[in-house]
């Protein structure tokens, strides 16, 4: 069974500062996947990185795939309000993917 | 485009009482998915279809039957609801062999 773990569960931060949350896992994944998903809605897809090493920017919204193509990570400069929500990363391999429990960030204005 | 629908958007059910849960999606992908989503699970996937006409078992499919009626919807049977299936249920569709999927709202189903 694949797993993949995301620290931490639980993220709460002031307006103006920059975070980082991590996805990590022990299998090999085709690609790798981050969603957001705000309350009472479904996941939004965000970002997908395929190639180990692979860098990609959306806005302050920095995502890294790892070289080994296990792992990856999400930065987040200057938090805002409108960044609040719960940050899944999802793996994919066989047609299917397996989702992180998810990090739930909350920016206080 | 509406995307992904799903209804319900709520449902109450009591133990033993059974319900289907309807999905459509009008982007003419060919993979569509459910998942549960209970807090502190995370999302896990209870059955596939990777075309129209297959399916197959994910990690919790025990309790659910699937059925895809044509290239545009799937729908998912909870033939004796029991309060273990209170959850959040999401549908979702990809186009071919990509893993970038696209969610409908949920249904938020409860059991008593």
């Amino acid at each position: 069974t694949q797993l993949l773990e995301q620290s931490p569960q639980f993220l709460s931060i002031q307006e103006g500062e920059n975070l980082t949350v991590y996805c990590n896992s022990s299998s090999v994944f085709s690609s790798l996947q981050w969603y957001r998903q705000e309350p009472g809605e479904g996941p939004v897809l965000l970002v997908t990185v395929v190639t180990g090493g692979e860098v990609k920017k959306l806005k302050r919204l920095t995502f890294q795939f790892g070289d080994a193509r296990k792992d990856s990570s999400l930065h987040i400069t200057a938090a805002q309000p409108g960044d609040t929500g719960l940050y899944l990363c999802a793996g994919g391999s066989n047609y299917k993917l397996t989702f992180g429990k998810g990090t739930l960030l909350t920016v206080n204005p | 485009n509406a995307g992904v629908t799903q209804t319900p958007k709520f449902q109450v059910l009591k133990t033993g009482q059974s319900m289907t849960l309807q999905c459509a999606q009008d982007m003419n992908h060919n993979s569509m998915y459910w998942y549960r989503q209970d807090p502190g699970m995370g999302l896990r996937l209870i059955y596939y279809s990777a075309s129209e006409g297959t399916t197959d078992k994910g990690e919790v499919p025990n309790g659910y039957n699937v059925s895809r009626l044509n290239k545009r919807e799937f729908s998912l049977r909870l033939e004796s609801a029991a309060p273990s299936q209170t959850s959040v249920y999401f549908c979702a569709s990809t186009l071919g062999y990509s893993y970038e999927q696209y969610f409908g709202p949920g249904t938020r189903l409860t059991v008593t």
